[in-house]
């Protein structure tokens, strides 16, 4: 596709619940990385894929936290057992080499998490 | 680990004129990033500075690297109303490949 597209664009959920968000990067980008973005603040990095290998899930805020792209294109990021405090944008971004200083992380839009 | 402070945090300027923002690091930058954000979208990218001293141009947007790299600054001319939206500065962090962002600074232009 011509970006990074992400779904859903918002989400509801009650606390609890599980949830799904989904990232198609750009075709053929190896490097793809999940950041979540309070209100008012910058994005605060989650996981990094390379690839299919998730080689850095340090900024996962706990275990209830878990990414995946398992074919090396598509990723869920997926949160478990929903709290408010998880309410946030989830912005998956995607680079075209491995590394970042070498080609810029292109943005897709955000998924709204609203945990009621 | 590094930390990213941006000011001002919120700046409201008349259309036409000039501004700055800046971005402080608390280690030294080894590659430095300046994103645009409008408000509900995702983060376009502006530009990347790596080396001490350096100056990059887009349009009326201007970028610098200081020569300590500990600093940098945005600068934009003749400000518009499409210059309106979320500035970030991200670093990376030399051995890693993961970018970590400033807060932001909100930049509102008066017509």
């Amino acid at each position: 596709g011509a970006g990074v597209s992400q779904s859903p664009r918002y989400k509801v959920a009650k606390r609890g619940q599980d949830v799904a968000l989904r990232c198609d990067p750009i075709s053929g980008h190896v490097s793809l990385f999940w950041y979540q973005q309070a209100l008012g603040q910058g994005p605060e990095f989650l996981t990094y894929f390379q690839n299919e290998a998730q080689l850095d899930k340090s900024g996962l805020p706990s275990d209830r936290f878990f990414a995946e792209r398992p074919e090396g294109s598509v990723s869920t990021l997926k949160i478990q057992r929903t709290q408010q405090e998880d309410s946030a944008v989830y912005l998956c971004a995607s680079s075209f080499l491995a590394r970042v200083r070498n080609s810029p992380l292109h943005f897709g839009n955000g998924t709204r998490l609203t945990v009621t | 680990s590094q930390e990213l402070e941006q000011s001002p945090q919120s700046l409201i300027v008349q259309e036409g004129k000039n501004l700055t923002i800046n971005c402080t690091s608390s280690k030294t930058l080894y590659g430095l990033y300046w994103y645009k954000q409008k408000y509900g979208e995702g983060l376009i990218f502006l530009m990347m500075l790596q080396k001490g001293g350096e100056e990059k141009s887009h349009e009326k947007i201007t970028a610098k690297l200081d020569e300590k790299k500990q600093q940098s600054s945005l600068h934009i001319t003749a400000s518009q109303p499409s210059h309106a939206g979320i500035y970030l500065c991200g670093a990376d962090g030399n051995r890693d490949d993961k970018i970590i962002f400033g807060k932001g600074t909100r930049l509102h232009i008066l017509p």
